[in-house]
């Protein structure tokens, strides 16, 4: 069945240090979705992205997807302690199935 | 912003009871809403997806005799976590989106289960 692989599980940065988290899918995605979740919180909806190559920037954050529609990534410039948090991928298959990545802890050290 | 609230926030019961727990949409009409379960420290695992006013399709390895989903209203749904055992003790989250497809969600705070 489908599956969202993403790494890494955990990623300790000093702040000012750059970030990056991945996704994969074995199959086509439709569409790719991240989310935020801070600790004790509820996800937080990011962005999405639907189409082949897109690029996608939020101040330091710069979302892509791959051409082939399987990977995506997020990446975060100079990170601060505000972003401390996990980041989820969400894989969408056809448009309506959903399929969370196990999540990237991300611990950022003052 | 979109505001989605559950109720309860945690709760205890014994095994074999049976506990409901509420997701509104408070500011938009949810078409769709999902519920997912989310171990410690893991992901969320979607449960199921249910539309306004029809039946909820659940996920491979879902007991919908054990979750029961209703989805009655544009603004609510319910999960009922039918004759609970330790086993389903877990954090539930439900998530709101105000059209059907593959739209941004708006994640409830989530609800804590504790089964003794």
């Amino acid at each position: 069945g489908q599956q969202v692989m993403q790494i890494p599980q955990y990623q300790h940065v000093q702040e000012g240090e750059d970030f990056t988290t991945y996704c994969n899918s074995s199959t086509t995605l439709s569409n790719i979705q991240w989310y935020k979740q801070r600790p004790g919180g509820h996800p937080v909806f990011l962005i999405q992205l639907v189409k082949s190559g897109e690029v996608k920037k939020q101040k330091r954050l710069t979302f892509q997807f791959g051409e082939a529609k399987k990977n995506s990534s997020l990446h975060i410039t100079a990170t601060q302690t505000t972003d401390v948090g996990t980041y989820f991928c969400a894989g969408v298959y056809n448009f309506n199935k959903f399929y969370f990545g196990s999540g990237t802890k991300l611990n950022v050290k003052p | 912003g979109a505001v989605v609230s559950q109720h309860p926030s945690w709760v205890i019961c014994k095994s074999g009871t049976s506990v409901k727990i509420e997701c509104r949409s408070l500011d938009f009409q949810a078409t769709t809403m999902f519920w997912y379960r989310q171990f410690p420290k893991q992901s969320l695992m979607l449960m199921a997806t249910s539309n306004e006013g029809s039946k909820a399709t659940y996920e491979q390895g879902v007991e919908k005799d054990k979750f029961l989903i209703n989805h009655a209203s544009l603004t609510l749904s319910t999960l009922t976590v039918t004759s609970a055992h330790p086993e389903d003790s877990s954090f539930y989250i439900c998530s709101a989106s105000g059209t059907s497809g593959a739209y941004e969600q708006y994640f409830g705070p989530g609800t804590r289960l504790t089964v003794t």
